[in-house]
């Protein structure tokens, strides 16, 4: 069975700190997808990674995945309350996605 | 481009009673449309994967007499939710992958389902 370890699950920070989210698997993933949703919402698809190493940037979000595409984690710096969401990571193989626990993320103004 | 919409957006029905969810994708056609369930503060639960012109691909725990899915064409998936108890309130959601084969899916606005 394929598993995303998500960490941490929750998060509390100040308005301007930085934070990382990780993404870890035994298993390797074709792709890597990061979502990110409110309260009451659907996810949001934010990026997709699917060659090992890769990093993309979306502001002030980096994303990147492993080098063996088993891992990911995704890089906010200076957050802004406007970051609040629960941040989900999820990988694809046979079609289905996997997804992790989420992070809840809560920026403090 | 690669909207997802769900209707009803929120419900309330009386336990013993069905509903029904629609999931479309506006913009584009999709083959696979998935259906998820989520509790609060939590991460998403796929229940069902939904194919078109065939029957539906359930998840281990998930019972296909009581989450009937129909998925009558290339932009509509049908979630119904059979003889509903308190404890099926939830928050479903679709999501949908486009028939030109990438790997992302695309996710509806949600259903929130309460069962009084």
């Amino acid at each position: 069975t394929q598993l995303l370890e998500q960490s941490p699950q929750f998060l509390s920070i100040q308005e301007g700190e930085n934070l990382t989210v990780y993404c870890n698997s035994s298993s390797v993933f074709s792709s890597l997808q990061w979502y990110r949703q409110e309260p009451g919402e659907g996810p949001v698809l934010l990026v997709t990674v699917v060659t090992g190493g890769e990093v993309k940037k979306l502001k002030r979000l980096t994303f990147q995945f492993g080098d063996a595409r088993k891992d990911s984690s995704l890089h906010i710096t200076a957050a802004q309350p406007g970051d609040t969401g629960l941040y989900l990571c999820a990988g694809g193989n046979t079609g289905k996605l996997i997804f992790g626990q989420g992070t809840t993320l809560q920026v403090k103004p | 481009g690669a909207v997802v919409s769900q209707h009803p957006s929120w419900v309330i029905c009386k336990s013993g009673t069905s509903v029904k969810i629609e999931c479309r994708s506006l913009d584009f056609q999709a083959t696979t449309m998935f259906w998820y369930r989520q509790f609060p503060k939590q991460s998403l639960m796929l229940m069902a994967t939904s194919n078109e012109g065939s029957k539906a691909t359930y998840e281990q725990g998930v019972e296909k007499d009581k989450f009937l899915i129909n998925h009558a064409s290339l932009t509509l998936s049908t979630l119904t939710v059979t003889s509903a108890h308190p404890e099926d309130s939830s928050f479903y959601i679709c999501s949908a992958k486009s028939i030109a084969g990438r790997s992302e899916q695309y996710f509806g606005p949600g259903t929130r389902l309460t069962v009084t």
